[in-house]
Parts: structure tokens; C-alpha cells; sequence
């Protein structure tokens, strides 16, 4: 069964650099055609798509409002995905997720982690 | 971007009502629109897709209409368990995926 466990700091400062690892267990990300997601919410706010890993490619996608901060790949060999995000502040602070697709090559999620709080905050 | 828009943003409701929650498209069409139910503490769950499929294991009070611009989720009998926050998405035109603000059904 699919598990996915994301991990990173809690805590990260305005202006530093967001690190997350999104742990995958029970299929490969380096096989098939998924496009694995990282989705946000800010607390009491509505969900939010970050971008997404496309493992029959290699490819990343973007939120264009976040490209220029953002980096999303894969660690085949360890079987994780992570997330970087640059220059931080109080706005990026929110549960982040990670998600896989319900089935190759589409775009809707049916299996998520349990996701990870991170605030922005000095 | 395709903005969403949710209607309500708040609906009060009671056990064993119908329930009508709506999603509408900035543009259209946007046949590829997904629904999703959120309790509190837990990741999204993924309710109907296609914009009328219910995923698996979804009971079949949970349905999906709509097309164009328009889009329904349908509670045909609301059960204590479905008291959530339930969002649309749109996966018709990406990147961004994008989803709606959420309306969230409490007890009348």
C-alpha cells in the first residue's frame, strides 16, 4: 500500500530557505507516469497546488506564482521527493503535503501524506 | 489561471438532508474537475473525479454533475460523517492546477 511521510523544520526564518522530504513507501518513483504532487494549505485557508514531479520524464512543474522560488525533484535512489523554497515569509507558512495521482498520467489525488507544518516566523 | 469559485462558503445542515454544494469555472470548459472531502487535522480525500466518477470506496450517497462553467456535488442524504470542508479542483488547464476556496457544512 502507497504511504507517503513528509519531513523538514518546523521552523524556518524569513528570508532562509524551506527544505521538505516527501518519503514514498509502497511504489517507486521511478517507475510509471505519475505526476507527484506537492499541495499547501495556510491554516484555515484552502489547499494550495505547489508543483508537481513527473516520474515518466523527470520533468518539474511549477505554480507560476512560486516558480521563481522553487525547486521540486526526486531522489530516485532513496525513493523520496523533496521540495526547496527560496526566500521565505510569513505567507509560506502552511501545512504542506505531498500527493500522488490516483492513476498514471492523470491529475487528481487519492493518496496523500499526512503533511507537515511549517511556519515562517523569526 | 481558472479561478473557482465555491458556493457557500458556510452551509448549515442536518442529518439525512440533501445537500447541493457548487463549483463554477472563471472559463470553460473545464470537464476535468475533481471534488474533495477535508476534515480537521487530515489530508484531503478524494471524492469524485472526471467531475462525475466517484473514486473508490466513495459511498454512493456522493455524486457529481455538471459541465461547462457549472459543476455539483451532491450529498443525497448527509450522514454525521460527512461534516467537512469539501473543495473542487480543476485539472483542465496546468499548470496551475487549482482549487476552489472550499464550503464548509456544519450542523444546523
Amino acid at each position: 500500500q502507497l504511504q507517503l511521510q513528509e519531513s523538514g523544520p518546523g521552523l524556518v526564518k524569513p528570508s532562509e530557505t524551506l527544505s521538505l522530504t516527501c518519503s514514498v513507501s509502497g511504489d517507486s518513483l521511478s517507475r510509471g507516469n505519475y505526476y507527484w504532487a506537492w499541495v499547501r494549505q495556510p491554516p484555515g485557508r484552502a489547499l494550495e497546488w505547489i508543483g508537481s514531479f513527473f516520474s515518466g520524464g523527470d520533468a518539474s512543474y511549477y505554480n507560476p506564482s512560486l516558480k521563481s522560488r522553487l525547486t521540486i525533484s526526486a531522489d530516485k535512489s532513496k525513493n523520496q521527493l523533496s521540495l526547496r523554497l527560496t526566500s521565505v515569509t510569513a505567507a509560506d507558512t502552511a501545512v504542506y503535503y505531498c500527493a500522488r495521482p490516483l492513476l498514471q498520467f492523470t491529475h487528481y489525488f487519492d493518496s496523500w501524506g499526512h503533511g507537515t507544518l511549517v511556519t515562517v516566523s523569526s | 489561471d481558472i479561478l473557482l469559485t465555491q458556493s457557500p462558503a458556510t452551509l448549515s445542515v442536518s442529518p439525512g438532508e440533501r445537500v447541493t454544494l457548487s463549483c463554477r469555472a472563471s472559463r470553460s470548459p473545464i470537464s476535468n474537475l475533481a471534488w474533495y472531502q477535508q476534515k480537521p487535522g487530515q489530508a484531503p480525500r478524494l471524492l469524485i473525479f472526471g467531475a462525475s466518477t466517484r473514486a473508490t470506496g466513495i459511498p454512493d450517497r456522493f455524486s457529481g454533475s455538471g459541465s461547462g462553467t457549472e459543476y455539483t456535488l451532491t450529498i443525497s442524504s448527509l450522514q454525521s460523517e460527512d461534516f467537512a470542508i469539501y473543495y473542487c479542483q480543476q485539472y483542465h488547464n496546468w499548470p496551475p492546477y487549482t482549487f476552489g476556496q472550499g464550503t464548509k457544512l456544519d450542523l444546523k
